[in-house]
């Protein structure tokens, strides 16, 4: 079975400064979606940027891009110009042949003013 | 647009107790519905999805079970519920297209006492 691997339960940056989540997947599918969703306090699940994996350019939106690299079976999410609203729980997602998302553990991203 | 509607917000019930959660969707048709479960400190679990009316998949067996008499109304139950039970329950919806995200209701916690 796919398994996606957050390997940062919790991660610290300084508000405006810059900061990047891991995420590492396996799978044997060539043909794949990946996913970084946000969990604030409130606990509402907030897509914030999608990857498909025959793309070779890494998806961006706004202050927030990927790094993927397919070949490692990487996906990391960086986050510029840090603001306070950035806090909450991170996830990697894959999504697979069925329409489900396999989800990692989480990485709680602290912002410090 | 579409909308996904989640309730209750929060629910306290004893050990034994029978369980019902709601999740409708608005603004589209034949979506793909999904239960996650999100124990404290922890990733998401798939529990049910379903791509049609009275079409349950389930992805951990387990005392509860999922149903979806309509085509934008999915239910959560169960007929006795354990302490082990008690979390984050959140109900989300994709389209059917190899590529659509999904998109997550406001969630329920379940306290079991």
């Amino acid at each position: 079975a796919q398994t996606v691997t957050q390997s940062q339960p919790e991660m610290s940056v300084q508000e405006a400064e810059t900061v990047t989540l891991s995420c590492t997947y396996d799978t044997s599918e060539s043909d794949y979606y990946l996913f970084w969703y946000k969990q604030p306090p409130s606990r509402q699940m907030i897509l914030v940027i999608r990857q498909e994996a025959y793309k070779q350019q890494n998806a961006t939106e706004n202050r927030f891009s990927v790094n993927f690299q397919k070949a490692a079976k990487s996906f990391s999410l960086k986050i510029s110009d840090s603001q306070l609203g950035d806090a909450a729980m991170y996830f990697c997602a894959y999504w697979e042949y069925g329409n489900k998302l396999v989800f990692g553990a989480g990485t709680i991203l602290r912002v410090k003013s | 647009s579409q909308t996904i509607h989640q309730w209750p917000a929060t629910l306290v019930q004893p050990v034994g107790s029978p369980l019902s959660l709601e999740c409708t969707v608005e603004g589209t048709s034949n979506p793909n519905l999904y239960w996650y479960r999100q124990a404290a400190g922890r990733g998401l679990q798939l529990l049910f999805y379903s791509v049609g009316i009275g079409q349950i998949s389930s992805e951990v067996p387990q005392n509860l079970s999922a149903s979806r008499p309509q085509d934008r109304q999915f239910i959560l139950s169960s007929k006795k519920l354990l302490l082990s039970d008690s979390g984050f329950y959140l109900c989300a919806w994709s389209g059917t297209g190899v590529d659509q995200p999904q998109h997550f209701g406001d969630g329920t916690r379940l306290s079991i006492l």
